[in-house]
């Protein structure tokens, strides 16, 4: 079965980093082009970032150029994002999603709560 | 493009067969997908390319338009479809994509 875990989320300052992971396993990580999406607490859906599979092109929402910063490693069979400068509107529950641009599938999430 | 759903919020009961609307400001041709998401759990792909259910989807679920105007009809509602649902146009896929605000299912 497909499975992705997220992690890495947790409250952090205004202008702190993160790093949030997703490990993937049941499918052959490396064929699959992956994304980030964040849903803010009670909020709508928003996508954030995408990679393709080999890792070589990255793609970002406007609202994610300049800050963050997608990756992965196909070794390990997972995916990263990078948030550098975090800001209170940052403030979400991070999915990582298998496959875009319809993202088949998705992860549980990670929140990420900005805040003094 | 920004994506309109509407109702915000739909009441309904079980066996009702319900129509969710979609409509974007500009046509995003049949790049379009709806997911539903269960409280507390991550959203799932229902439909994809408009009409196309995804693997495993209960055959109840059915999807259409194209263009502007797009919708998701459930023919028989379930308990376990209490749930709000989004759709997602990818049409101007990798540049941005965008969902729309959801519409809320409830009992």
């Amino acid at each position: 079965d497909v499975q992705l875990l997220a992690s890495g989320g947790g409250l952090v300052q205004p202008g702190g980093s993160l790093r949030l992971s997703c490990a993937a396993s049941g499918f052959t990580f490396s064929n699959f082009a992956m994304a980030w999406v964040r849903q803010a607490q009670g909020g709508g859906l928003e996508w954030v970032s995408a990679i393709d599979g080999r890792g070589v092109r990255t793609y970002y929402a406007d609202s994610a150029k300049g800050r963050f910063t997608i990756s992965r490693d196909n070794s390990q069979n997972t995916l990263y994002l990078q948030i550098d400068g975090l800001r209170a509107e940052d403030t979400a529950i991070y999915y990582c999603a298998k496959d875009v641009p319809a993202f088949e599938f998705w992860g549980q999430g990670t929140l990420v709560t900005v805040s003094t | 493009i920004v994506m309109t759903q509407s109702p915000a919020t739909l009441s309904v009961s079980p066996g009702e067969r319900v129509t969710l609307s979609c409509r974007a400001s500009q046509s995003v041709s049949r790049s379009l997908a709806w997911y539903q998401q269960r409280p507390g759990q991550a959203p799932r792909l229902l439909i994809y390319t408009a009409s196309t259910r995804a693997t495993g989807v209960p055959v109840r679920f059915s999807g259409s338009g194209s263009g502007t105007e797009f919708t998701l009809t459930i023919s028989s509602l379930q308990s376990e479809d209490f749930a709000v649902y989004y759709c997602l146009q990818y049409n101007t896929w990798p540049l941005m994509c965008s969902f729309g605000q959801g519409t809320k299912l409830e009992i």
